[in-house]
């Protein structure tokens, strides 16, 4: 099972910065960190995934502790169109069979 | 380029019948897998398949059966259709690049209800 803790929801309002973290305490040295989100019932959306440095794309930008402990995903001008529900993958649901928890709902409002 | 493409979209079933679900995609993709999500659930893995001719059982395979006869399409089989399975299907696909496992591709869903 994959090992991850997220908060259940979070606000953000509309143009500011989505800081939406994960802990994944277990995380082993070889494992990836990945994160998706889901935007009402439609398929889940790859959004950015990282081993060790911080990582950024045209989607967001992922930041890992040095312990690899946990991680945040920043989302960095968020928009009404962000609002989803946030998947955070890592200590054994990663690689070949991906393993979703309950993630993080996150609204973004005016 | 379609990427993951599921069909039916939908489909209402009685208790008893059977039905199959296709998932094809054009990636050339390894890895594929299904997942079925309840209302207000995340999603949980059925089976998965790491290659042409085999398959494998996830966290939830009771009463579900797949086939991966070619690359590029997963079968996903009810043989007899419980109202317990009335949920969303979704299916996946992913690279066998270890660095791109984690990096699938979903379908639309096929939103399944057994009556």
């Amino acid at each position: 099972d994959a090992k991850t803790t997220q908060p259940p929801s979070m606000d953000c309002a509309e143009g500011r910065a989505a800081n939406l973290p994960c802990n994944h305490s277990t995380i082993s040295g070889n494992e990836y960190v990945y994160w998706y989100r889901q935007i009402h019932s439609q398929g889940p959306q790859y959004i950015i995934h990282g081993l060790k440095n911080n990582e950024t794309n045209e989607m967001a930008s992922l930041i890992i502790t040095e312990d690899r402990k946990s991680s945040t995903l920043i989302l960095p001008h968020a928009t009404l169109r962000d609002t989803a529900v946030y998947y955070c993958i890592g200590p054994g649901g990663g690689g070949n069979k991906l393993t979703f928890g309950t993630g993080t709902q996150l609204k973004v409002e005016l | 380029n379609a990427g993951v493409t599921q069909t039916p979209k939908f489909r209402v079933l009685k208790t008893g019948q059977s039905m199959t679900l296709l998932c094809a995609q054009d990636m050339n993709h390894e890895y594929m897998y299904w997942y079925r999500q309840d209302p207000g659930m995340g999603l949980r893995l059925i089976h998965y398949s790491v290659g042409e001719g085999t398959t494998a059982k996830g966290e939830v395979p009771d009463g579900y059966n797949v086939s991966r006869l070619k690359k590029q399409n997963f079968l996903l089989g009810l043989e007899s259709a419980a109202p317990s399975q009335t949920s969303v299907y979704f299916c996946a696909s992913s690279s066998l690049l270890r660095s791109r496992q984690g990096e699938a591709f979903f379908g639309q869903g096929t939103r399944l209800t057994v009556v």
